[in-house]
Parts: structure tokens; sequence; C-alpha cells
């Protein structure tokens, strides 16, 4: 079945980048989300690429998309303390729409 | 604007008890609806997934079940609540699935606590 992996454990220093990254076996997923969750909330859309892109900018956000791979991965520039929190990344697939990867949970220390 | 509404916001039950968690969508019409759970410290698990009313598919075995009563209501079920029960639970809904994005919005979400 479909099988996204990422990384369980991110931190970084205030001001620098965060590049968080993820793996996924479905070959056929059209679009593939980034949300964020913040402590003891629901998720959020971050942002999405779609499958004929390679990167895609969107202010601080920097997806890239490498489909030969299976590989995403999100780039925050100049991380703030209020960018701490779990970060998922979710491609679609066939069956069950979207399928979320373990989450990254990224600590920004001042 | 489109909203969703999850209730209650937690929850602390006895091992054996019944469970009823709710979610509504409102501003939307004939949405897709998701049950997740989130273990503590781990990714989402998808519960259910219903397409349309009484339309319900079980992504996993267990003691959990799903209904849809109304177009824009899900609820989450239980007869008795295991420990293993304890969790995040969050509920989703998306457009149509004919589109190919399949964008979902979540739910503030329910924690569920077992003793």
């Amino acid at each position: 079945g479909e099988d996204v992996e990422q990384s369980l454990f991110l931190s970084v220093r205030e001001g620098d980048s965060s590049v968080i990254n993820c793996t996924y076996t479905d070959s056929s997923s059209t679009y593939l989300y980034w949300y964020k969750q913040e402590p003891g909330a629901g998720l959020q859309l971050l942002t999405y690429i779609f499958s004929n892109m390679d990167m895609k900018q969107d202010q601080r956000l920097t997806v890239l998309l490498n489909k030969k791979d299976k590989h995403l991965s999100l780039r925050i520039a100049d991380t703030q303390t209020g960018d701490s929190a779990i970060y998922f990344c979710a491609p679609v697939t066939g069956r069950r729409a979207l399928t979320f990867g373990s989450g990254t949970r990224l600590q920004v220390q001042p | 604007s489109q909203t969703i509404h999850q209730w209650p916001a937690t929850l602390v039950q006895p091992v054996g008890s019944p469970l009823s968690l709710e979610c509504t969508v409102e501003g939307t019409s004939n949405p897709n609806l998701y049950w997740y759970r989130q273990a503590a410290g781990r990714g989402l698990q998808l519960l259910f997934y219903s397409v349309g009313i009484g339309q319900i598919s079980s992504e996993v075995p267990q003691n959990l079940s799903a209904s849809r009563p109304q177009d824009r209501q899900f609820i989450l079920s239980s007869k008795k609540l295991l420990l293993s029960d304890s969790g995040f639970y969050l509920c989703a809904w998306s457009r149509s699935r004919d589109r190919g994005d399949n964008e979902q919005f979540f739910g503030p979400g329910t924690r569920l606590t077992v003793l």
C-alpha cells in the first residue's frame, strides 16, 4: 500500500533555514500537501505542489519535488519560534485520497 | 465560508464506557468526511471516510464505528472503550473526489483519555 515517511524530529536555531524531508511510494500522486499542526490543535494546510512542478515558492516556504526519487521537501526560510509545530507530508493517493506521514516535529530554539 | 466543528473538545471516559464524538460541517454540501486518530507523539491514522449519507468506509478493524445520519454530520462511536482508544481524534472534510486535489480541511480535534 501507500507509504509516506518523514524524520521524526528537527531542531534549528531561530533565523536559520529548516528543511523537512518526505519520501512516498505512490508515483501517481497528483497533489502533494504540507500541513502544520500546532500543539493541541487540528491541522492547517501550509502549501501544496502539483506533480508537474519541481518547485513552488510561497513567501518563506519553498517546496521541492523530485518525482523520480519520490522525494518532497519543505524549506522554511528565516525560521521563527512560531514555526515550532509538527509538519505532515500528505500526497494524494488513489484509494484514501490523502496519506499522511508520521509528522516531523520542528523545534526552533531562540 | 466553510467551517468544521467538533465536540466535545476534551473527554475523559472509563474503560468499557460508550463513546460518541460529533463532527459537523457548515457552508458546503455533499462533502467527503473523514475521521482520523492521532496517538500521542505519532502521525495520523485514517479510521473512516464517507462520500455520502449512510456511506461509510472503514480503514482499520477496531471497536469503533462511524455513522453519517445527515449530509454534514459525521459521528464516531464505540460501545465499549479500550485503553488503546485514547488519542486525539480529528474530523476533516474535502470537496468532491471527482477533483484531483482532495485538499482536506480539519476540525479542532477532540482529545480522548480512557482511564
